[in-house]
């Protein structure tokens, strides 16, 4: 099992739609959550980080953790064709340690 | 605040060269990461300093790398004497302390040929 699983993708929605992004972990220790963004040849790009059960908001983006499940979610409301990216999945090991698992990514593309 | 800084942004080696990657972090953040990327998969974390300190290291890591943050500003990456599968992007990571939220550098591509 990997410690953070991602569906690859491609997940294609259409301009305006709503993009459900979806992540499990398996250290059930974990205590850091966050979403990148890496467009093809680029760097990642911090979205949003997410340290608490519940949603979090920033624009069009809604992060969402339920820790009992190890689940993370990323909905990104209002799809434009600039989202079209490949979102990754990182979970910081937890207390006394640094270490941040980064899932494989999940590849999104929002038709025009 | 300038973002994080990393030279060469591409390197092309043959087999069995020694190259040596730097990164520069922002400017108050004291931790730095190092991470190698390749295609199709998410960073891979390779080691971590918190100031000069290397406080953790990936077991993935043979004895070929090694990294260095000696005054705990910029750092460097070593790899010696490559092979093929180290052709990668390596990326660098800096963030504050307190907080786990990374920002990443350019990356440099490594071509080993």
């Amino acid at each position: 099992q990997k410690e953070v699983e991602q569906n690859s993708g491609p997940l294609s929605v259409p301009e305006g739609a709503i993009a459900s992004l979806n992540c499990t972990y398996s250290d059930r220790g974990s205590q850091s959550f966050f979403w990148y963004r890496q467009y093809s040849g680029k760097s990642p790009e911090l979205i949003m980080s997410i340290y608490s059960n519940g949603d979090k908001e920033d624009g069009r983006f809604t992060a969402q953790l339920n820790k009992a499940s190890q689940y993370v979610s990323l909905l990104i409301r209002d799809s434009q064709p600039s989202d079209s990216a490949t979102y990754l999945c990182a979970v910081n090991k937890g207390t006394g340690g640094f270490k941040t698992i980064f899932g494989a990514g999940t590849r999104l593309f929002v038709k025009a | 605040d300038t973002g994080v800084s990393q030279n060469p942004r591409h390197k092309i080696t043959k087999r069995g060269q020694n190259v040596t990657f730097r990164c520069d972090p922002i400017s108050e953040h004291n931790r730095l990461y190092w991470y190698r990327q390749t295609l199709g998969q998410g960073p891979e974390f390779l080691t971590y300093f918190q100031n000069e300190a290397q406080l953790e290291k990936s077991r993935l890591l043979s004895d070929r790398f090694s990294a260095e943050r000696p005054k705990g500003s910029f750092s460097t990456l070593e790899i010696q004497r490559t092979e093929q599968g180290d052709s990668a992007m390596y990326l660098c990571a800096s963030s504050r302390q307190a907080l786990y939220e990374q920002y990443f550098g350019p990356g440099t591509r490594l071509t080993v040929t």
